[in-house]
Order: structure tokens, then C-alpha cells, then sequence
């Protein structure tokens, strides 16, 4: 069974980075069985999609964030990391750290993928 | 971006009632379509995935169905414990996008 604990600063300067950390519990996040996504929740943007990492490292961003955005991961932790630079108000939210699991359809070209796990969500705020 | 948009934006319904939540993409996904399930102060958990797929641990009332550009999530007897916000989601391309979200409430 896994478990995912995201931790950090709840309060972030205005200009100043955002950085947070997932615990996982469980499965190792270097497995190829799974990969690894981050998603943020606000009152005015709903759920919004941040970015993933694979088991091997490789990422993919949010285009919207990408300029100021790094996902990464700790092996040796069993941790992953999202530090998005350059913060506004507009980046204050639930943000939230999950597990990403394939479906494999017969006939399609790709499996679906799917938040299976997530953690509690840690709220962030942007404010001087 | 793929646009995901929901309807309706929230709904009040009885205990026992058929619920029925509409999906529309804004450009075919195929069946790369997930459903949540999100209750106050707590993170969204997966109800359907691929459309139709009913995550294990998920009572038999809620039913994913479609493929394209439009979905429906149908909770057959409506349980007070499904009070809750829903949202899908397209898993089809990046950057991967949340539907607005359906409240429902229970009479």
C-alpha cells in the first residue's frame, strides 16, 4: 500500500521559489510500474496539472509553468521534489503529490493513465 | 490544451435518485478519461478511469460510460456518502486538464 505526505513551507514571498517535497511510502519510485505527478487546486483555476516524473527521472511540465518549474527526485529518499521559482499570488493553492498507474487498453496505442494515490495536500500561500 | 468541460456545475438530488454528470472534451480522447471523486478538505480520489473502468473499492452505482468527446457519470441510487464534488479528467495529451467540477448535494 502506498502513502504520499507532501511537506513544505506554507507561506512563500511573493517573487521568492516555492519548494516542496513527497514522502512515498511503499513502492519504490525508481519502479517502472508507476510514475509520479504533481497537481495543484485553487479557487480560481480548479485542479490544474503541474507535471510528472517516470521512474527513470525523465519529467514533463505544465507549459503554463514550464519556464519556472522543476520536478525531480530523491532515490536514496524515496522522495520527490517540485520547486516552482518566480512565485505570485496567483500560484496559492492546495498542491497536491500523486501516483500515476497504467491502463492498458487492447487497441490503443498507449496505456491511461490515472491518479490512483494521492497525498493530503499541503496549502501554500503567496503573500508578503 | 485539451478543454474539459462538465455539466452541470452542480446538482441537488434525493437519496435513491439516478445522478447523471456530462463530460465534453473539446477534441476526441478517445476513452483516456478519468473520473474523481473530491469531498470537502480532502484530496480527489479515482472513481472510473478509461472511461468505463471502475477503480477497485468503488461501489457498483457509479458507472463510467462513452468515448470521443463526450462522457457520463451515472451514480445509479444516489447514498448520502455521495455527497461530493466530481471531476474528470483527460489523460489523451499534455498538460493533462481537470473538467470544472459537479457538486452535488444531497435533499
Amino acid at each position: 500500500q502506498v502513502q504520499l505526505q507532501e511537506s513544505g513551507p506554507g507561506l512563500v514571498r511573493p517573487s521568492q521559489t516555492l519548494s516542496l517535497t513527497c514522502t512515498v511510502s511503499g513502492p519504490s519510485i525508481s519502479r517502472p510500474t508507476y510514475y509520479w505527478s504533481w497537481i495543484r487546486q485553487s479557487a480560481g483555476k480548479g485542479l490544474e496539472w503541474i507535471g510528472r516524473i517516470y521512474s527513470d527521472g525523465a519529467t514533463n511540465y505544465n507549459p503554463s509553468l514550464k519556464s519556472r518549474l522543476i520536478i525531480s527526485r530523491d532515490t536514496s529518499n524515496n522522495q520527490l521534489s517540485l520547486k516552482l521559482s518566480s512565485v505570485t499570488a496567483s500560484d496559492t493553492g492546495v498542491y497536491y503529490c500523486a501516483r500515476v498507474a497504467s491502463h492498458y487498453q487492447e487497441g490503443s496505442g498507449y496505456p491511461v493513465g490515472y491518479l490512483d494515490s494521492w497525498g493530503q495536500g499541503i496549502l501554500v500561500t503567496v503573500s508578503s | 490544451d485539451i478543454q474539459m468541460t462538465q455539466s452541470p456545475s452542480s446538482l441537488s438530488a434525493s437519496v435513491g435518485d439516478r445522478v447523471t454528470i456530462t463530460c465534453r472534451a473539446s477534441q476526441t480522447i478517445n476513452t483516456y478519461l478519468n473520473w474523481y471523486q473530491q469531498k470537502p478538505g480532502k484530496a480527489p480520489q479515482v472513481l472510473i478511469y478509461a472511461a468505463s473502468s471502475v477503480q477497485s473499492g468503488v461501489p457498483s452505482r457509479f458507472r463510467g460510460t462513452g468515448s470521443g468527446t463526450e462522457f457520463t457519470l451515472t451514480i445509479s441510487s444516489l447514498q448520502p456518502e455521495d455527497s461530493a464534488t466530481y471531476y474528470c479528467q483527460q489523460s489523451w495529451s499534455t498538460p493533462r486538464t481537470f473538467g470544472g467540477g459537479t457538486r452535488v448535494q444531497i435533499k
